[in-house]
């Protein structure tokens, strides 16, 4: 069956960067976009961007731009988040997802992670 | 301020019947499909709806979705306490070149 796995959660101080994984498996992984929502406490759900595992091509809002970096390794199934530059309004859930290449709806999500930025 | 528009939250008794809308644009709704996620309390988002009308495989026809120019509609049937949850719309927008969600409703089965 189709699983996303993500990493634990973190404590970060301010400032800092933050690198979330997410392991796909139970399909072929560069088939399927990987995006990633993330959602504060009490708050909605917010879309930080796309990454096409196979061609590495990725996708971010203008909120994010030059913040934010999605990889992968596909050797591992494994698709990253990478945020920089943290403040507390950076703590929040993020999650993975995965969607069809071309569409934009997210079929399985990940767990979460949750990510506490705390000096 | 989310780009799609729900309502914060809505109620009703077991076994009646709601709806939920989510108010767009012709940059997202208008042009896109719509798509639909239940989070029921410490859990992640899950699909119930896609391209605006389409249930993914164990999603029962309680759940159905429509579209009606910039605006779509969440319709829930038969009520049951285990549908007490937040649900969010999501869709693309081109203008943004993002995908975007509604802020969410809360949905109290009373």
């Amino acid at each position: 069956q189709v699983q996303l796995v993500q990493s634990g959660a973190e404590v970060k101080k301010p400032g800092a960067a933050v690198k979330v994984s997410c392991k796909a498996s139970g399909y072929p992984f560069i088939h399927y976009d990987i995006n990633w929502v993330r959602q504060a406490t009490g708050q909605g759900l917010e879309w930080m961007g796309w990454m096409n595992p196979n061609t590495g091509d990725t996708g971010y809002p203008q909120k994010f731009q030059g913040r934010v970096t999605m990889t992968r390794d596909t050797s591992i199934n494994t698709a990253y988040l990478e945020l920089r530059g943290l403040t507390s309004e950076d703590t929040a859930v993020y999650y993975c997802a995965r969607c069809l290449s071309g569409t934009s709806f997210l079929e399985y999500w990940g767990q979460g992670a949750l990510v506490t930025v705390s000096s | 301020q989310s780009v799609l528009t729900q309502p914060p939250a809505v109620s009703a008794a077991p076994g009646q019947k709601i709806t939920i809308s989510c108010s767009g644009s012709t940059s997202n709704i208008g042009k896109n499909y719509v798509s639909w996620y239940q989070q029921l309390p410490g859990t992640a988002p899950k699909l119930l709806i896609y391209d605006t009308n389409k249930r993914p495989s164990g999603i029962p026809d309680r759940f159905s979705g429509s579209n009606s120019g910039t605006s779509a509609t969440l319709g829930i049937t038969g009520l049951q306490t285990g549908d007490e949850a937040d649900y969010y719309c999501g869709t693309w927008d081109n203008s943004l070149s993002a995908g975007v969600f509604g802020g969410g409703t809360k949905l109290t089965v009373l």
